[in-house]
């Protein structure tokens, strides 16, 4: 069974930095990979949806980057704002065309 | 395009109530569609995959008689807790895809929480 890890869980940063969040899964079998933003006790934003052909997607300030071989994914934020503060989930699809997600980090962005 | 609508956003009820949520997708016809539930601080864990005419696959642990899901049409699947208890508040948040495929990305619904007192 795929299973998806995200790190770190929490993350803070000064307003204007550049981060990395970090994105693992074990079945490298994946057709694309998501990235979604949660906003506390809302729903899911989809971010960017990276195929499996692809290396890259870049939508803005948000950049992700995907290696399949090594099950891979990171996603970049260049110069954060505070408006960014959310939960970041990553996400690859199933068998079954359901998604199995990460854990999840929780970006605040301090102004 | 591809909007999923869910509702209610927010339940508040007491326990031994049963409660059903709606999804539905507003321009598209939905042949398959997700249920999943996020407890607090934790993330997303998919429910059961209900496909439009025929029976809902459940996830392991899951309880069918439980958690009754409907999807009679295209465009609308239910989920109905029956009998809820607290240890039944979660977030719950649908999904749907507009054709079964590898690689179609998901739609999701704004999510239903759900307090059971």
């Amino acid at each position: 069974k795929q299973e998806v890890t995200q790190i770190p869980a929490a993350l803070s940063v000064p307003e204007g930095e550049n981060l990395v969040l970090n994105c693992s899964f074990t079945d490298s079998a994946i057709y694309n990979l998501q990235w979604f933003r949660q906003d506390p006790g809302k729903g899911l934003t989809s971010l960017l949806l990276i195929q499996s052909s692809q290396r890259e997607q870049t939508s803005g300030r948000l950049n992700a980057s995907l290696d399949k071989s090594s099950g891979r994914s990171t996603l970049y934020i260049a110069a954060s704002q505070p408006g960014d503060s959310a939960t970041y989930l990553c996400a690859v699809p199933g068998g079954a065309n359901n998604l199995f997600f990460g854990t999840g980090t929780r970006l605040t962005v301090i102004p | 395009g591809a909007v999923v609508s869910q509702h209610p956003s927010w339940v508040i009820c007491k326990s031994g109530t049963s409660v059903k949520i709606e999804c539905r997708s507003l321009d598209f016809q939905a042949t398959t569609m997700f249920w999943y539930r996020q407890f607090p601080k934790q993330s997303l864990m998919l429910m059961a995959t209900s496909n439009e005419g025929s029976k809902a696959t459940y996830e392991q642990g899951v309880e069918k008689d439980k958690f009754l899901i409907n999807h009679a049409s295209l465009t609308l699947s239910t989920l109905t807790v029956t009998s809820a208890h607290p240890e039944d508040s979660s977030f719950y948040i649908c999904s749907a895809i507009v054709e079964v495929g590898g690689n179609q990305p998901q739609h999701f619904g704004d999510g239903t929480r759900l307090s059971i007192l």
